[in-house]
């Protein structure tokens, strides 16, 4: 099970890009790189996947370089209600993912 | 509204009590599973039934009885409660087994305190 690196946190403004990094040194061939967002009081949210290169929703884009030891979860323009913590997981295959503690992102006015 | 939902949202009850949490998916899923955060945020995963088979059960104390009547339902039933069970449960489905390709959908949790 590749083992995944977060900041623990991060501030940001309004407004503002938020990119958050992951680190998957020892991602393997078959696993996907998959990012969950989590409210308060609430369960994760499923926001966005990849394999490679650059995936992009109506919620965030997601940037993984070629060698794949890394992904950068991008915000465009945050507001108060993306105050959050973001997981990243790196899995695939039949493998059953638990979740590290995430980055926990404040955006503040 | 289709979703995973678990019942009760907050339980709070004495230690050596036995408690038993709910979960319903009305997604279609084939996978269930019980995650269970502590105070720092971690999200263990506990069981995980496809298609009510076991198919997964990390070290998790056999106080803990997951039961599967059909794959829309996973109820975790805990035993002899302590202390330390106190956390945030969380029932989650996907939609196959190969969870990590599908992605989870969470309920929104069970906030059980021991006291």
């Amino acid at each position: 099970l590749a083992k995944t690196t977060q900041p623990i946190s991060m501030d940001s403004y309004e407004g503002q890009e938020v990119n958050i990094t992951c680190s998957h040194n020892n991602i393997a061939t078959n696993d996907y790189i998959t990012w969950y967002q989590q409210f308060p009081s609430q369960g994760p949210r499923f926001i966005i996947q990849g394999y490679k290169t650059k995936v992009k929703n109506e919620v965030a884009s997601l940037f993984i370089p070629a060698d794949r030891k890394s992904s950068t979860l991008s915000l465009p323009r945050v507001s108060l209600s993306d105050t959050a913590v973001y997981y990243c997981l790196v899995g695939g295959g039949a493998k059953k993912l638990s979740f590290g503690a995430g980055t926990t992102v404040t955006v503040r006015a | 509204d289709t979703a995973v939902s678990q019942t009760p949202k907050y339980l709070v009850t004495q230690m050596g009590n036995d408690k038993s949490i709910k979960c319903e998916q009305n997604l279609g899923h084939d996978t269930m599973y019980w995650y269970k955060q502590d105070s720092k945020k971690f999200l263990k995963i506990m069981f995980s039934y496809n298609n009510k088979e076991l198919i997964i059960n990390e070290t998790v104390p056999n106080r803990f009885s997951p039961k599967s009547p059909d794959k829309a339902h996973l109820n975790l039933h805990i035993n002899s409660l302590e202390l330390g069970d106190s956390a945030v449960y969380f029932c989650a489905s996907s939609k196959g087994d190969s969870d990590a390709v599908y992605g989870y959908t969470f309920g929104s949790g069970t906030r059980l305190t021991v006291v």
